[in-house]
């Protein structure tokens, strides 16, 4: 059964203060690592897809990468802006997204 | 244009009510998926319709009716639902066929609320 932990449950960083998120996963056969945003209330936004081992994507202050067991979403110099639950969902065979229990990130100002 | 719409923004309905969800795309994906999001915990998928024909239906009690009447369009239809139904109701679409066009895109979604 495929399997995706998220931590830290909660993070709180003062504005400027640069981190990561972690995403690790169990799965047989990934075809896929997907990161998303999602603001209360509203649908998922979609910020990353990682395919394989070693590779890396950046967008603006965020930059994803992908190892054999895991991800990290690092945010560099976040903005209060940049606060939301972000999501990381894995996909193995199929259509089927399995998906963590998601990290609350805050910024405070 | 990675835009997914979906109507009503909300909804408050009786329980021996019917009513339906909807939701559209133009992006030419051939892959649309309904989700159930409860408050603080990710989403979970209810059913997917891939070229219209539906694929997955993840045990969704018979009170849910999907229905996919085009490639662009895809509805929910809600009848006798339960107050524990009350959720924000997410739909998506994905291009479907190899790894680089899988990505699901989100709605907005439809904040349910059963009185």
């Amino acid at each position: 059964e495929d399997q995706v932990t998220q931590s830290p449950e909660a993070l709180r960083l003062q504005e400027g203060e640069s981190s990561s998120l972690n995403c690790s996963y169990t799965v047989s056969g990934l075809r896929g690592l997907f990161w998303y945003r999602q603001d209360p209330g509203k649908g998922p936004e979609f910020l990353f897809t990682l395919y394989s081992a070693g590779e890396e994507k950046e967008k603006e202050r965020l930059k994803a990468t992908l190892t054999k067991k895991e991800s990290f979403l690092h945010i560099t110099a976040p903005k209060p802006e940049d606060s939301a639950t972000y999501l990381c969902a894995v996909q193995a065979g199929g259509s089927r997204l399995t998906f963590g229990e998601g990290t609350q990130l805050t910024v405070n100002p | 244009d990675t835009e997914v719409t979906q109507t009503p923004k909300h909804l408050v309905m009786g329980m021996t009510n019917k009513k339906s969800l909807k939701c559209e795309q133009h992006m030419g994906h051939r892959a649309m998926y309904w989700y159930k999001q409860k408050a603080k915990k990710p989403p979970e998928l209810m059913f997917v319709y891939s070229y219209e024909k539906l694929s997955i239906n993840e045990s969704v009690p018979s009170r849910f009716s999907p229905e996919c009447p085009n490639s662009s369009l895809l509805n929910l239809h809600l009848h006798a639902l339960q107050p524990e139904d009350s959720a924000l109701y997410l739909c998506a679409s994905s291009q479907e066929g190899t790894p680089s066009t899988d990505t699901q895109y989100f709605g907005p979604g439809t904040r349910l609320t059963v009185l």
